[in-house]
């Protein structure tokens, strides 16, 4: 079966650093996504990691290792708008295709 | 704005009430999704479409049809709403849902649905 870990809740102050951890099983890989989400609001795609290593865009950064089956998500700077809901997504093989399931999100409080 | 557009943003069904959900994308994506977002569950497939005139279920598909009108459209049917549908929709389009494919899903702003 298909299954995702990442942490419920993360606190951090304001100027930090975090990183939100994220887990898998799936029936074969084929990359690992992540979203934020606002109160409210849509899903916003962040980052996508098909390779084991890390790339960055601006503040923030994303990892994966694929022969641990774990990812993270990296924030810098943080700032008070980065509060938000961040789910990571993993890319496997579903009947024929290729679909991402997603995590049940980490909700991080950016205090000031 | 290019993007997923969905409608309506709210309704209240009634138990045994029908009614479909709306999207349309402008971005010429091949691949268009359903998922439903309840606390703590994170977000559920419930339909996809890989290309017109292609549909396929999700993980969570029961109580559901679905319709990919065009490139564009891709529709969601309760055909006899219960409490347990009551949810958050989403509607995402990508370009592609192939082996190369890292594009990120583009979201839709969501149909937040009660069903009394």
């Amino acid at each position: 079966g298909q299954s995702l870990e990442q942490p419920s809740e993360v606190t951090a102050v304001e100027g930090a650093i975090v990183q939100i951890n994220c887990t898998y099983q799936t029936s074969g890989f084929y990359g690992l996504s992540w979203y934020q989400q606002h109160d409210g609001g849509a899903p916003t795609f962040l980052s996508y990691n098909g390779l084991d290593g890390l790339e960055e865009t601006g503040r923030f950064s994303s990892f994966l290792s694929r022969s641990d089956s774990y990812g993270y998500l990296l924030l810098q700077e943080l700032q008070m708008k980065d509060s938000a809901s961040y789910f990571c997504a993993v890319r496997g093989a579903y009947s024929g295709t290729y679909k991402y399931i997603f995590g049940t999100g980490t909700r991080l409080k950016v205090l000031a | 704005n290019a993007g997923v557009t969905q409608t309506p943003k709210f309704q209240v069904l009634k138990t045994g009430q029908s009614m479909t959900l709306q999207c349309a994308q402008d971005m010429n994506h091949n691949s268009m999704y359903w998922y439903r977002q309840d606390p703590g569950m994170g977000l559920r497939l419930i339909y996809y479409s890989a290309s017109e005139g292609t549909t396929d279920k999700g993980e969570v598909p029961n109580g559901y049809n679905v319709s990919r009108l065009n490139k564009r459209e891709f529709s969601l049917r309760l055909e006899s709403a219960a409490p347990s549908q009551t949810s958050v929709y989403f509607c995402a389009s990508s370009p592609g849902d192939g082996l190369s494919s890292g594009y990120g899903y583009t979201f839709g702003s969501g149909t937040r649905l009660t069903v009394v």
